[in-house]
């Protein structure tokens, strides 16, 4: 069965926070990993792909464990606009297939 | 920078009929996909489509559900005798055919049947 878990939050940080996010995944064969955000009856938006040496962009950084089929994000320094929900994202195969979504994690940042 | 396109934006049907929702996946993108998203809910696979047919569906995507690449460039979701159950926001994505590569959404359809 293909399962994406993570806690559904929600977080509340004041602005200037930092903010770990963990996601688990269920299948052992999953080859793609991404963290998207969506805000409030918006469609996803890719935040960031996900690779087995871990990776950083600005303030966020991602990582993977394959043995412990864990991911995770963290947001460093928070801004208010990072308020959003962010959805953890696994891709089980070769290209064409469905992309498993976690329910998401909601973050409230506030000043 | 290119993007995935749907219309309507909203779409409010009586339960019952038929509605056809509308997508124009970015240009150069092989694989394309429909998804839902039922109110407070995670986002759900319905369909893939590669080279005109259907390459994977899941468990939804009924008897009720066809899609159809009618020209170069749409792509579409036509729901047959809608429910209310099928309220929810719908999402056309597309890939260009890399699995590491992520898929780009579209804006969505609120699909709302009365």
């Amino acid at each position: 069965r293909k399962e994406v878990e993570q806690d559904p939050g929600p977080f509340n940080v004041p602005e200037g926070a930092t903010v770990a996010f963990n996601c688990t995944y269920s299948n052992s064969a999953s080859q793609s990993f991404f963290w998207y955000r969506q805000d409030c009856r918006k469609e996803p938006k890719l935040l960031m792909s996900v690779y087995s040496s871990g990776n950083e962009d600005g303030r966020f950084t991602a990582q993977l464990n394959r043995a412990s089929q864990y991911i995770s994000l963290l947001i460093r320094d928070s801004k208010l606009s990072d308020s959003a929900t962010y959805l953890c994202v696994v891709n089980y195969a070769q290209a064409g297939t469905a992309l498993i979504f976690g329910k998401g994690t909601t973050l409230s940042v506030s000043s | 920078e290119p993007e995935v396109t749907q219309t309507p934006s909203h779409q409010v049907t009586q339960m019952g009929q038929e509605v056809i929702l509308r997508c124009v996946p970015i240009s150069n993108h092989l694989y394309f996909y429909w998804y839902r998203q039922i109110l407070g809910q995670k986002v759900e696979f319905l369909v893939s489509f590669y080279n005109n047919e259907i390459s994977e569906k899941s468990e939804i995507f009924d008897d009720q559900f066809s899609v159809e690449r009618p020209d170069g460039s749409n792509f579409t979701l036509k729901i047959r005798s809608t429910k209310l159950e099928d309220s929810a926001m719908y999402f056309c994505a597309s890939n260009p055919g890399n699995s590491n590569q992520p898929q780009h959404f579209g804006d969505g359809t609120r699909l709302s049947i009365l």
